[in-house]
């Protein structure tokens, strides 16, 4: 059974950089899925933030597109998003997630979720 | 973008009803849609892909339907264990955007 794991810290400053890590059990990094980013303000609906491919190939949301940066780190099995120059907007439940690929994509496994903070 | 319009936004129903949440997609999106569950404080589940393919586990009174630009999500007859809350995602481009979501409260 896939399982995913998020961790970072909880509390990033304003003009700050959010990173967080998501590690995968039960199955490779390597293989053919999307390892996507989602996350959700307290109280609103969700939003996909990104994904990434384990050959490197990214898709961004172009809201964020220039803040954003994901890789992956296959000696781990995990991968990582960063956010730079931080607001109290990007204050959230952010969830990595895996994603199938090509035809009629779908999220099946997600972690269970990371609250992240942007407060001085 | 492609724009996910998801009505009602919330919706009061009792056990035993038969409830139906539809999606708009802003242009074309062919099959390409999910829809997911959320229950308070817990990750999305996804019940529903290609638009009417029922996920592995999920009970068969969630049913989807539609393509192009129209989705509908059924739940046949309520139970205690639906009320949550439910997003549409289209898959058909990136960004892969979700519907705003719909509320199903108990009457």
């Amino acid at each position: 059974q896939v399982q995913l794991q998020e961790s970072g810290p909880g509390l990033v400053k304003p003009s700050g950089t959010l990173s967080l890590t998501c590690a995968v059990s039960g199955g490779s990094i390597n293989s053919s899925h999307w390892w996507t980013w989602v996350r959700q303000p307290p109280g609103k609906g969700l939003e996909w933030i990104g994904e990434i491919y384990h050959g490197g190939s990214t898709n961004y949301s172009p809201s964020h597109k220039s803040r954003i940066t994901m890789s992956i780190d296959k000696s781990k099995n995990q991968f990582s998003l960063k956010l730079n120059s931080v607001t109290a907007a990007d204050t959230a439940v952010y969830y990595c997630a895996r994603a199938s690929v090509g035809i009629y994509s779908s999220i099946r496994y997600w972690g269970q979720g990371t609250l992240v903070t942007v407060s001085s | 973008d492609i724009q996910m319009t998801q009505s009602p936004s919330s919706l009061s129903a009792s056990v035993g009803d038969r409830v139906t949440i539809t999606c708009r997609a802003s242009q074309g999106i062919n099959r390409n849609l999910n829809w997911y569950q959320q229950r308070q404080g817990k990750a999305p589940q996804l019940l529903i892909y290609a638009a009417s393919s029922l996920q592995t586990g999920v009970p068969s009174r969630f049913s989807g339907s539609g393509s192009g630009t129209d989705f509908t999500l059924t739940i046949s007859s309520l139970q205690p264990e639906d009320f949550a809350t439910y997003y549409c995602q289209q898959t058909d481009s990136t960004p892969r955007t979700f519907g705003q979501g719909t509320r199903l409260e108990i009457k």
